[in-house]
């Protein structure tokens, strides 16, 4: 099973800065990864599938990219909607797995 | 609307069996494959199974194996979960997700349906 490990755990960011997440494959997931956001008590949604396709309605204020075993998500500018917690997901093998998540608070 | 709306989510005693339904709308449901995604309380997001769009093929999460048994009836546009032998390290969230054609990620979900194992 691949182990994805994210980092940091959890990242205080003022709205309108940049906020960078991690997130590490055990072995390489090629561009088979993906980037959920979830708010408190609603299910998650995609933002970005295949390393750096953002996905329908998506804002560009989110990116990604990386390949292989290392991956970012980069939000441009903090937005008060974005403080969430994010979590990575590779779909290359089966099981599929997820990251433990980062959490973006309002610092 | 693209939509999965999940119910049967309950109180249920270890041991014990619960069957977990997703209603599809807006969209071909048998065109697209299926998966089961569960989250307990304050953790993250933990896969739990996965059907093919015709049901041919399954895959289950090992801490699942052997219990839990996922289905579909493309007639009636509905996901399902039969879930036995539960144990209090069931007790999570339920989600349905939909799996985008072609790429692998999940992109539709449903608000979920909460399931606790407990005597």
């Amino acid at each position: 099973e691949i182990v994805m490990t994210q980092s940091p755990a959890t990242l205080s960011v003022s709205p309108g800065e940049r906020a960078t997440l991690s997130c590490r494959a055990s072995q390489s997931v090629s561009s088979n990864l993906a980037w959920y956001q979830q708010k408190p008590g609603q299910a998650p949604r995609l933002l970005i599938y295949g390393a750096s396709t953002r996905a329908t309605g998506i804002p560009a204020r989110f990116s990604g990219s990386g390949s292989g075993t290392e991956f970012t998500l980069t939000i441009s500018s903090l937005q008060s909607e974005d403080f969430a917690v994010y979590y990575c997901q590779q779909y290359n093998n089966w099981p599929t797995t997820f990251g433990g998540g980062t959490k973006v608070e309002i610092k | 609307e693209v939509q999965l709306v999940e119910s049967g989510g309950g109180l249920v005693q270890p041991g014990g069996s619960l069957r977990l339904s997703c209603a599809a709308s807006g969209f071909t449901f048998s065109s697209y494959e299926m998966n089961w995604v569960r989250q307990a309380p304050g953790k993250g997001l933990e896969w739990v199974s996965y059907i093919s769009s015709s049901g041919s093929t399954i895959y289950y999460a090992d801490s699942v194996k052997g219990r839990f048994t996922i289905s579909r009836d493309n007639a009636k546009n509905s996901l399902y979960l039969q879930m036995n032998s539960l144990r209090a390290e069931d007790t999570a969230v339920y989600y349905c997700a939909r799996v985008r054609s072609f790429v692998g990620a999940f992109d539709i979900w449903g608000q979920g349906t909460m399931v606790t194992v407990s005597s």
